[in-house]
């Protein structure tokens, strides 16, 4: 599976649109993009995952770039509860999640 | 959509004694779970694919005599930590698809 490259912390206020971006260059072209969250103390969470088209359900919207080498997933309108670490995790073949550092997203008042 | 639960959710015991946890798809069977660890401050790890009613498949690194696996039925993995020591205090989750995670097991072995 193709690696990926997060940002090691952001932040955002609350009610604020959170963009966490993600690098994907070395991606496949039969390899999916996946977003997790794990928030302290917790498993992660599935949050969205896409091919190539954008996509948006009810937790958040994934931009996916063209040349599909970079994504940004974004919560429309973040709260204190969506602090968490936000993991971007291309899967293609075995669908087992290879899990990196990811981002750590702090939402603040 | 589906849970997958874990029990305990978390355990204290003493260096030398095993713990078995448990890993339950509550309402999908699952041929195929996983479980991973996680130190402090790190993420999570693979530690081996569980296979219904075959042997588990474990990762590079992993012991299969200390980390024992049963997968008995679609619904149900079990991981055991034998002779656990201090240095086995970790996160365990499980996840029974690339979508649906446990909510882990904290095990401090004093």
């Amino acid at each position: 599976d193709a690696k990926t490259t997060q940002p090691t912390s952001m932040d955002c206020a609350e009610g604020r649109a959170a963009n966490l971006p993600c690098n994907h260059s070395t991606i496949s072209g039969n390899e999916y993009v996946y977003w997790y969250r794990q928030i302290h103390s917790q498993g992660p969470q599935y949050i969205i995952h896409g091919l190539k088209n954008n996509e948006t359900n009810e937790m958040a919207s994934l931009i996916i770039t063209e040349d599909r080498k970079s994504s940004t997933l974004i919560l429309p309108h973040a709260t204190l509860r969506d602090t968490a670490v936000y993991y971007c995790i291309v899967m293609g073949g075995s669908y087992i999640p290879t899990f990196g550092r990811g981002t750590s997203l702090i939402v603040h008042p | 959509g589906a849970v997958v639960s874990q029990h305990p959710s978390r355990v204290i015991c003493k260096s030398g004694t095993s713990v078995k946890i448990e890993c339950r798809s509550l309402d999908f069977q699952a041929t195929t779970m996983f479980w991973y660890r996680q130190f402090p401050k790190q993420s999570l790890m693979l530690m081996a694919t569980s296979n219904e009613g075959s042997k588990a498949t474990y990762e590079q690194g992993v012991e299969k005599d200390k980390f024992l696996i049963n997968h008995a039925s679609l619904t149900l993995s079990t991981l055991t930590v034998t002779s656990a020591h201090p240095e086995d205090s970790s996160f365990y989750i499980c996840s029974a698809s690339e979508q649906f995670f446990g909510p882990g097991t904290r095990l401090t072995v004093l």
